[in-house]
């Protein structure tokens, strides 16, 4: 198993310009979630899913779009990039909700410049 | 809201030395509480976690304590070694969080040899 997998690894943006980051999980995860990492901030949840076309917000969604039309991916959608979402995204996933373990993907490094 | 407080933001340990970090928080109905441990580069993996029916939780060199009435947890990593130096998050979890995990700011642990 590849586990959770995410596309690109790093990635440079132009303020206004648009991108999708790709997320995948091979482990038939119901749950998959979205994180921003800032330095000294923790981990912010962006949105979360719980099912195959069940999305949901999390604590930090403005300037984010979500879609998750199948198990295995969930793609993260930047509209309109603005400098202050120069970030390291993480994707994860977990078998059920809360009391399981989540199991991340390799990260995104992203500069809006 | 910050729901969970996570102290020192950064440590320095001896290798040999003990590494402690600290995790407060507020919302009585967390009933999971798991550390993460990231490296440089890599996303954050489940290291240990802790159930508030028990006081403390030990795997190998790592222990949870907990103390539910001071909503306090605490991560010690007995005779710490280089290769752990990383950066560790504690979270909490509960039902009314909708299986959303809630992250502290980061310890980033450093053992010099």
């Amino acid at each position: 198993n590849a586990g959770v997998t995410q596309t690109p690894k790093f990635r440079i943006l132009k303020i206004g310009q648009s991108m999708t980051l790709q997320c995948t999980q091979d482990m038939n995860h119901n749950y998959m979630y979205w994180y921003r990492q800032d330095p000294g901030m923790g981990l912010k949840l962006i949105y979360y899913s719980v099912g195959a076309g069940i999305t949901d917000k999390g604590e930090v969604p403005n300037g984010y779009n979500v879609s998750r039309s199948t198990t295995e991916d969930f793609p993260l959608r930047l509209e309109l990039a603005a400098p202050s979402q120069t970030s390291v995204y993480f994707c994860a996933s977990s078998r059920v909700a809360g009391k399981y373990e989540q199991y991340f993907g390799p990260g995104t490094r992203l500069t809006v410049t | 809201q910050q729901q969970v407080k996570q102290s020192p933001q950064s440590l320095i340990v001896q290798k040999g030395g003990i590494s402690i970090i600290n995790c407060a928080y507020e919302n009585t109905a967390f009933d999971y509480f798991p550390w993460y441990q990231q490296f440089p580069g890599k996303g954050p993996a489940l290291l240990i976690a802790i159930r508030p029916d028990v006081s403390e939780k030990k795997e190998g060199r790592f222990t949870i304590s907990f103390n539910k009435s001071a909503k306090q947890f605490s991560l010690h990593i007995m005779d710490s070694q280089p290769g752990d130096s990383a950066t560790y998050f504690c979270a909490a979890s509960g039902y009314n969080q909708g299986g959303k995990l809630i992250f502290g700011q980061g310890t980033e642990l450093s053992v010099k040899p």
